[in-house]
């Protein structure tokens, strides 16, 4: 079965970098495009970024251009999101998701999330 | 950027009601739309793709219509474990874009 797991999330200072990761298995990871969706606490979901099957495109919300990079390492199937600059409203529970890519680039695996909090 | 709203943002409703919950896009998305289902503490969970396709596994009370720029998700006869927090998402144009969320309490 497909199972996503995010790691390295944490308290971090404003101005400070942190890079999350996300563990995947149960499918062939090399053949979909994978998302970072987040949720500040008490809030909605934001999509934050994409990246292609092969690594070759990627595409940010505009909140977070120019801070925060996503890759992937499809040998040992990980997604990361390095992310730098830190803000407070960067503060959310960052998951990892799955696109169904042959059908279209919705969501139809999630990761339980990992709590990112930027605070001094 | 495309801007989804989702109306109402809450809805009280009591088991075995029929709900509908609409969303509107800024510009036409075709039917590249997703409804999702997220319970407190939990990862969102998809019910909906392209519009009106049922996710496998989800309950046929799920149902979703609609085209470019108007978009419904129908429950049709709402169960207990149908209290949730339920949100649209474009998938059209980057960056894809989520709608603000309408929950759906107990009455």
């Amino acid at each position: 079965q497909v199972q996503l797991v995010e790691s390295g999330g944490g308290v971090v200072q404003p101005g400070r970098s942190l890079r999350l990761s996300c563990a995947a298995s149960g499918f062939t990871f090399s053949s979909y495009g994978m998302h970072w969706v987040r949720q500040a606490p008490g809030k909605g979901l934001e999509w934050v970024a994409i990246i292609s099957s092969n690594g070759g495109d990627k595409h940010y919300a505009d909140s977070v251009k120019g801070r925060f990079t996503i890759s992937r390492d499809n040998t040992n199937n990980t997604l990361y999101l390095q992310m730098n600059s830190l803000r407070g409203e960067d503060t959310a529970v960052y998951y990892c998701a799955k696109d169904n890519s042959y059908g279209g680039w919705y969501l139809d695996y999630w990761g339980q999330g990992t709590l990112v909090t930027v605070s001094s | 950027d495309i801007q989804m709203t989702q109306s109402p943002s809450t809805l009280s409703a009591s088991v075995g009601d029929r709900v509908t919950i609409t969303c509107r896009a800024s510009l036409t998305i075709s039917s590249w739309l997703a409804w999702y289902q997220q319970k407190p503490g939990k990862a969102p969970k998809l019910l909906i793709y392209k519009a009106s396709s049922l996710e496998s596994g989800v309950p046929s009370r799920f149902s979703g219509s609609g085209s470019g720029t108007e978009f419904t998700l129908t429950i049709s006869s709402l169960q207990p474990d149908d209290f949730a927090t339920y949100y649209c998402q474009q998938y059209n144009n980057y960056p894809f874009t989520f709608g603000q969320g309408t929950k759906v309490e107990i009455k």
